[in-house]
């Protein structure tokens, strides 16, 4: 079976750093484009960053560019998202999906608050 | 960046209705359109892909329909397990934009 699962969340001061993991297994990782989507706490989905499966292609939100970077180890089946310069307006849960937004994770929660 | 406007916010129903789930995109995007529910403290679940298709798993009575800028996302009888929120979003172009989603609750 597919599995998506998010780590690395947290509280985190204004202004400061994160790092958040999605470990990938059940399908072959390296073939397929992922995503990164955030749900503020109870507002709509918003779409973060994508990484094609070779990383030669990305793309930010606009509310993200330049704070976030996404990134992926092929061989360890896994998915990045570098935060910084974090804001309370990114207090959200963060899931990762894949390329085709067929699988989720449950999502790892990011608090961002002195 | 392209918007997507749903409607309506909320739909109150009772089991066994047949609803329909309005998006609208802001400029074209063929049938780059995708439909998913999420039910309170779950993940997003993929229901409809690319306006029409189908997806393994997911009941036949949702179907998708549109292209362009206007798609429907229809529930023929709705069973209780449904109740949730739905939201669109496209694949047209980056960024790949949501909808503020619709909320459907029981009456």
């Amino acid at each position: 079976d597919v599995q998506l699962v998010e780590s690395g969340g947290g509280l985190v001061q204004p202004g400061g750093s994160r790092k958040l993991s999605c470990a990938a297994s059940g399908f072959t990782f390296s073939s397929f484009g992922m995503h990164w989507v955030r749900q503020a706490p109870e507002k709509g989905l918003e779409w973060v960053a994508y990484i094609s499966s070779g990383s030669s292609t990305i793309y930010y939100a606009d509310t993200v560019k330049g704070r976030f970077t996404i990134s992926r180890d092929n061989p360890k089946n896994t998915l990045f998202l570098q935060m910084t310069s974090l804001r309370s307006e990114d207090t959200a849960m963060y899931y990762c999906a894949s390329g085709n937004f067929d699988y989720w994770g449950q999502g790892t929660t990011l608090t961002v608050s002195s | 960046d392209i918007v997507l406007t749903q409607s309506p916010a909320t739909l109150s129903v009772t089991p066994g209705d047949s609803v329909s789930l309005s998006c609208r995109a802001s400029q074209s995007i063929s049938n780059n359109l995708h439909w998913y529910q999420q039910k309170s403290h779950e993940s997003p679940r993929l229901l409809i892909k690319y306006a029409s298709q189908s997806i393994s798993g997911i009941p036949s009575r949702f179907s998708g329909s549109g292209s362009g800028t206007d798609f429907t996302l229809s529930i023929n009888s709705v069973e209780t397990e449904d109740f949730g929120m739905y939201f669109c979003q496209q694949s047209n172009s980056w960024p790949h934009t949501f909808g503020a989603g619709t909320k459907l609750e029981l009456k």
